[in-house]
């Protein structure tokens, strides 16, 4: 499995974006890149999946360029309830598929 | 859709008893389902990985004897830590796999069980 390195924490202040940096230089073909959003005493929670170039939902955005060795998880506009740590993981979509999760950022946002 | 569930939340128990926990998916077969540790602060830890219908497969570290994990039916998964110790206490956390949802063999994650042993 890919191993992954993000930053350990960031500050960031309510309304503004925060882009999360993932690095995964040794991504395999098959492996798909997928982002975890933990709030304390909670299990993670799926935020987003992408495989190349940008993916989109209602929660945040996730931008992968084409060497795949990284991805950025973009959350606009965020809000003391964006509070939480987070995970990027890769790992191929198959029956083998299961998750190690890294140290993941701890993202604290601001008033 | 997929729901994850785990009972108890929380548990308390003495040095030396067993306690089991419980992890079901609620609308959807998991054949495959994932235990997890996580101590303050730190990040989840993957101890074993449970197959419907099959032994399950310990992460290395893992005692298989201590953290017993049952896998009887697509919704149910069991994991009982026997003769618990203060060192056991924990946030044990489960994840179940679909593997015919909409991400595709995408893991959701239960609610998480927080056990004090005293």
């Amino acid at each position: 499995l890919a191993k992954t390195t993000q930053p350990i924490s960031m500050d960031s202040y309510e309304g503004q974006e925060v882009n999360i940096t993932c690095s995964h230089n040794n991504i395999a073909t098959n492996d798909y890149i997928t982002w975890y959003q933990q709030f304390p005493s909670q299990g993670p929670r799926f935020i987003i999946q992408g495989y190349k170039t940008k993916v989109t939902n209602e929660v945040a955005s996730l931008f992968i360029p084409a060497d795949r060795k990284s991805s950025t998880l973009s959350l606009p506009r965020v809000s003391l309830s964006d509070t939480a740590v987070y995970y990027c993981l890769v790992g191929a979509k198959d029956s083998s598929y299961k998750l190690i999760f890294g140290s993941g950022t701890r993202l604290l946002v601001r008033p | 859709g997929a729901v994850v569930s785990q009972h108890p939340s929380r548990v308390i128990c003495k040095s030396g008893t067993s306690v089991k926990i419980e992890c079901r998916s609620l609308d959807f077969q998991a054949t495959t389902m994932f235990w997890y540790r996580q101590f303050p602060k730190k990040s989840l830890m993957l101890m074993a990985t449970s197959n419907e219908g099959s032994k399950a497969t310990y992460e290395q570290g893992v005692e298989k004897d201590k953290f017993l994990i049952n896998h009887a039916s697509l919704t149910l998964s069991t994991l009982t830590v026997t003769s618990a110790h203060p060192e056991d206490s924990s946030f044990y956390i489960c994840s179940a796999r679909d593997p015919k949802g909409e991400w595709n063999y995408e893991q959701y994650f239960g609610p998480g069980t927080r056990l004090t042993v005293t």
